[in-house]
This record gives C-alpha cells, sequence and structure tokens, in this order.
C-alpha cells in the first residue's frame, strides 16, 4: 500500500530564505509525482509535475526533483516570500492505480 | 486556464438531513471527476471517481449509500452526503480531468461542511 510522508510538517521562516520541502513515498513503482499548493479553505493548485522518468522539473522560483529508486522528492523554494505562505502537498500516482495518493502536506509560514 | 466551480463553497445543516454539492468544469469537458475530504491538517482521502454516465468507483470504507455521486454530464458532478451527522463534518474537494488529458486534474476550491 502506497504512503505518502511530508516533512517538516510545518514550517516558518524569514522572508527571503531558500526553502527545503520533503516528500518520501513507500513504493517506488509510481507513474508521476505532483506537488501542489493549498491556501486555507481553498482547492488545490498544481504547482509542478515530474514523470516517473524525470529527475527534476522547474517553474520560477520552484525546482522539485525525485529520487525514484529512494522514494524521495523534494521541493526547492528560492528566494521565499510572504505571498508563499500555504500549505504545500506532494501526491504520487502509483503505476497500479488510477488516483493519486496525498501526503499530509507541509504548512509553510513566510514572514516579512 | 481551466477552471473548477464548486459550489456551495460552506455549508452548516442539522443532523438528519442532507446537502449536495456541486462541481462544474466551466471551460472545459471531464471525462472523469474525483471527490475527496480532507480533515484539519491531513492529506487529502479519495473518496470515489465518477466517469460521466456510469456508477461512481467507490474506494474501500466509504459508504456508497451515504455518499451518492452523480455524473450526469461532462461538466457536472455533484456529491449528496445523505442523512449528515456531525461525523460527516470536513472540508470536500473536486477535481476535474480534462478530456483527452491523462494527468491533468484542476481542483475546485471545496465545500467546508459542518453538521451540528
Amino acid at each position: 500500500k502506497q504512503e505518502v510522508t511530508q516533512i517538516p510538517a510545518a514550517l516558518s521562516v524569514p522572508e527571503g530564505e531558500n526553502l527545503v520541502l520533503n516528500c518520501s513515498f513507500t513504493d517506488s513503482a509510481i507513474y508521476n509525482l505532483q506537488w501542489f499548493r493549498q491556501d486555507p479553505g481553498k482547492g488545490l493548485t498544481s504547482l509542478l509535475l515530474i514523470q516517473s522518468s524525470q529527475r527534476e522539473q522547474t517553474s520560477g522560483r520552484l525546482n522539485a526533483s525525485l529520487d525514484k529508486s529512494s522514494g524521495r522528492s523534494t521541493l526547492y523554494i528560492a528566494a521565499s516570500q510572504p505571498g508563499d505562505s500555504a500549505t504545500y502537498l506532494c501526491a504520487v500516482k502509483s503505476g497500479g492505480y488510477n488516483k493519486l495518493i496525498f501526503g499530509a502536506g507541509t504548512r509553510l509560514a513566510v514572514h516579512p | 486556464g481551466a477552471v473548477v466551480s464548486q459550489h456551495p463553497s460552506r455549508v452548516i445543516c442539522k443532523s438528519g438531513t442532507s446537502v449536495k454539492i456541486e462541481c462544474r468544469s466551466l471551460d472545459f469537458q471531464a471525462t472523469t471527476m474525483f471527490w475527496y475530504r480532507q480533515f484539519p491538517k491531513q492529506s487529502l482521502m479519495l473518496m470515489a471517481t465518477s466517469n460521466e454516465g456510469s456508477k461512481a468507483t467507490y474506494e474501500q470504507g466509504v459508504e456508497k449509500d451515504k455518499f451518492l455521486i452523480n455524473h450526469a454530464s461532462l461538466t457536472l458532478s455533484t456529491l449528496t452526503v445523505t442523512s449528515a451527522h456531525p461525523e460527516d463534518s470536513s472540508f470536500y474537494i473536486c477535481s476535474a480531468r480534462m478530456q483527452g488529458e491523462r494527468e491533468k486534474l484542476f481542483f475546485g476550491s471545496g465545500t467546508q461542511l459542518s453538521v451540528l
């Protein structure tokens, strides 16, 4: 059974810091991995999607890496801003399942 | 960009009543829609997958008679929580897969259900 874990559960940093959010999964046979952003009481916005054959994806100040063999992914946020404050969720799509398995998320607070 | 509208955003109801939540894809056709629930500080848990014109597929442990899902058209899916109880209080989110797109999911803004 695929399980997704995110560390840390919460993070509070001053503006301008570079951040690393971690995601691990128990079954390395994944189809892809996605990082989402969720604002309080809102739905999800897809940030980055990494296919199983890829090692990383970049979008602006965001960079996500994938090490499928070790069951890990990291989301790197450069030069954090208060507007980055949100919950970041990672989710994996396993080869045998037509659904996403989500982690519990990392709640990020960036203060001025 | 593709937009998924979910309504209502918040609902408070008395125990024993039924609540209907709508999920609409506004500018694309969605052959598949997914319904999730999320408890505070926990991950999204998939409840069911609905395909237009067919019965929904429920995840293990989800009561299909309690959570009625209807996907009557390519742009609308509804989730009805029947005979709601306080333990059904949760945040419910839908997502829609665009026709022809296997990977892209677009999420609604969620519905906070509070059952008194």
